[in-house]
């Protein structure tokens, strides 16, 4: 399997632009995370899916981030408009079900924003 | 959700054992512990993850506290390809969620 597949690798844009990071997930995962990783924060998840259906976005940290799932093999996280404190490597990761307890999550190799 | 806490770094030499050590005193019944690392300009991987028995895998080897409020994660012989940051985590999965909340985890520098 390819794994996780996140595009672009970097972006480089202007603050006010809007921002849109895609995410493959592992085929026949059934769960979907977006993480967001800063020296300051660390890690921070920021939402998740589960068959599609966001399950839990209290992580979001406002109105300017949306995230949806139109397709088991697709999800996008859209800034909008971008600030300079989003600057930041967005991971996504996936998982299944049957992997529940096991708790596997495999991490694609990010995105790397940064917001001028 | 239960808090860990890790030290901030560790160095090793190449070639020895790594203790990594991970407190989690409010931990409950029925929190996993997991522990993935971060290799440099990757994303997190899994390690291991335990319940209340030691565990072994491939890579690493998981040692837990009795009291569970404590746990270590065991690189029987570090090689520089260790070197990471490593998270402890903990995950209730009683309540099906699959809410995990990395700390600032151990930054692992193995000494050539």
């Amino acid at each position: 399997d390819a794994g996780v597949i996140q595009s672009p690798r970097h972006e480089v844009t202007e603050m006010g632009q809007e921002v849109t990071l895609r995410c493959k997930p592992i085929s026949g995962h059934d769960y979907l995370f977006w993480y967001r990783q800063t020296m300051m924060r660390g890690l921070e998840l920021l939402i998740y899916f589960n068959n599609n259906v966001p399950i839990d976005d209290s992580g979001m940290p406002e109105d300017r981030f949306s995230a949806k799932m139109p397709n088991a093999s697709f999800s996008t996280l859209k800034i909008q408009p971008s600030e300079p404190r989003d600057s930041a490597v967005y991971f996504c990761a996936s998982t299944h079900t049957t992997d529940f307890i096991t708790g596997e999550l495999f991490f694609g190799e990010g995105s790397r924003l940064t917001v001028l | 959700d239960a808090k860990t806490t890790q030290p901030n770094s560790m160095e090793s030499n190449e070639e020895e054992p790594v203790h990594l050590p991970c407190n989690h005193s409010t931990i409950s019944g029925t929190d996993y512990i997991h522990w993935y690392r971060q290799l440099p300009s990757q994303g997190p991987e899994y390690v291991i993850h335990g319940l209340t028995s030691n565990v072994n895998n491939r890579m690493a080897s998981l040692a837990i506290a009795e009291d569970r409020k404590s746990s270590t994660l065991i690189l029987h012989r570090a090689t520089l390809r260790d070197a990471a940051v490593y998270y402890c985590i903990l995950r209730d999965t009683t309540s099906g969620t699959y809410k995990y909340i990395f700390g600032t985890g151990t930054r692992l520098k193995v000494l050539a």
